[in-house]
């Protein structure tokens, strides 16, 4: 699986949208890349995932480049409860259980 | 669903004792995860079961840990002995692949101090 690079932290005004970089140029063409998140003493959590075409649920949207060198992850109104850690994952799904490569993420601070 | 549940959610004991941490996946997933998280390693897969079955345990530290999954309902990972540096949070998981897409779901983890 390909390695993505995040930066360590971010701080965003509450209210804000908030954009958490990642770069994954050495993805594959059948690699997917995911976002999770993980908020103090909890486990991570499912945010959004994407192959090429930007992808928007009620948590987050993502944007992909058209390289799909590098993705964002966008928070549009980001509350306190945000306040977590970020993963940028990419994985070939192979359809059979694979695990997934977490790296140790940004953390993002929402700020009052 | 409940989600992934985990039991216990803290157990602490000495060095030397067995540890069993337990685990129900969510109904009708077929994947199931065994994590650790620690701050100098961050979180690091332990071993995976598919269908019931150990796909790839090159993760798990040693002999001293071994997990079972019996039925696609249960599994446990099992420390025996157990030492300080394993304290750690563990972390289940489990997925199901649908749409040619497969997410984890987490379990809210196990905090273990060894002393």
């Amino acid at each position: 699986d390909a390695k993505t690079t995040q930066p360590p932290s971010m701080d965003c005004a509450e209210g804000r949208a908030a954009n958490l970089p990642c770069n994954h140029s050495t993805i594959s063409g059948n690699e997917y890349v995911y976002w999770y998140r993980q908020i103090h003493s909890q486990g991570p959590q499912y945010i959004i995932h994407g192959l090429k075409n930007n992808e928007t649920n009620e948590m987050a949207s993502l944007i992909i480049t058209e390289d799909r060198k590098s993705s964002t992850l966008i928070l549009p109104h980001a509350t306190l409860r945000d306040t977590a850690v970020y993963y940028c994952i990419v994985r070939v799904d192979w359809g059979y259980g694979q695990n997934f490569v977490f790296g140790p993420g940004t953390r993002l601070s929402v700020l009052p | 669903d409940a989600g992934v549940i985990q039991s216990p959610r803290h157990e602490v004991t000495e060095m030397g004792q067995e540890v069993t941490l337990r685990c129900k996946p969510i109904s009708g997933h077929n994947s199931l995860f065994w994590y650790r998280q620690t701050m100098m390693r961050g979180l690091e897969l332990l071993i995976y079961f598919n269908n019931n079955v150990p796909i790839d345990d090159s993760g798990m530290p040693e002999d001293r840990f071994s997990a079972k999954m019996p039925n696609a309902s249960f599994s446990t990972l099992k420390i025996q002995p157990s030492e300080p540096r394993d304290s750690a949070v563990y972390f289940c998981a489990s997925s199901l692949l649908a749409g040619g897409v497969e997410t984890q779901y987490f379990g809210p983890g196990t905090r273990l101090l060894v002393l």
